[in-house]
């Protein structure tokens, strides 16, 4: 099983619609990201999470909202999906607290978002 | 701000050639830079970095070195495999390596027939 595991890992829904992207890890980081890829701008980060009470807006969260449930879980939200919104997003995590090399990410395997 | 600009592709190659992706930055201070690469249908995984001015990263035969006279860490590999075709991203972040910080390029594809 993967370390880092997103669901839905497709999802096409309507503007208007409520949508969340799950997101857990059995890698016991304590920092948790969410970013967003589109063709040509490469990964955007929306929201990160150092721990279950500490979370902070990226360079993108507008029509974005987190909730860390857990350690091991992060979720992301769209209010009310519009069609820009449509893309391919990562959730991944990172270890302050081990051996874990500075600077490295562990991304799940991606959600691809159509909003139609 | 801290930005980095990565060479646009698809880098298209035949197995066994040499390969150079560029990329330059842009950043106050002394970055940590990393390249990412992300094989088709998988989340991004770390490739190499380097944390100061001349220490090269190398991993899977790849290789970068962090040039601080030119802001450039070009990644390099002498025989390319068709197994290397995937998106590679260059990174950078604070001197500590900060997750939070990470500022990535646009990445470029490369495709390797054989």
């Amino acid at each position: 099983d993967a370390d880092v595991t997103q669901t839905p890992r497709n999802r096409i829904t309507k503007t208007g619609k409520r949508i969340m992207l799950e997101c857990s890890q059995t890698k016991g980081h304590d920092r948790m990201y969410w970013y967003r890829q589109d063709p040509g701008l490469g990964l955007r980060l929306i929201y990160y999470s150092f721990d279950v009470k500490d979370i902070n807006k990226g360079e993108i969260s507008d029509g974005y909202s987190v909730s860390r449930q857990a350690q091991a879980k992060f979720s992301l939200s769209l209010e009310s999906a519009i069609p820009n919104q449509t893309a391919l997003y990562f959730c991944a995590t990172s270890d302050t607290t081990g051996t874990g090399l500075a600077g490295e990410l562990f991304f799940g395997e991606g959600s691809r978002l159509t909003v139609l | 701000g801290d930005s980095v600009t990565q060479m646009e592709g698809p880098v298209t190659l035949s197995e066994e050639a040499f390969l150079t992706i560029n990329c330059t930055y842009t950043a106050t201070g002394y970055p940590s830079l990393f390249w990412y690469v992300q094989y088709p249908g998988e989340g991004l995984q770390l490739l190499l970095k380097a944390t100061k001015a001349d220490d090269k990263g190398s991993n899977k035969g790849f290789e970068a070195t962090y040039r601080k006279e030119t802001t450039s860490f070009h990644l390099e590999k002498g025989s390319v495999q068709v197994s290397d075709s995937a998106v590679y991203f260059c990174a950078l972040s604070d001197r500590g390596g900060n997750t939070d910080k990470l500022i990535f390029g646009t990445g470029t594809r490369l495709q390797v027939f054989p």
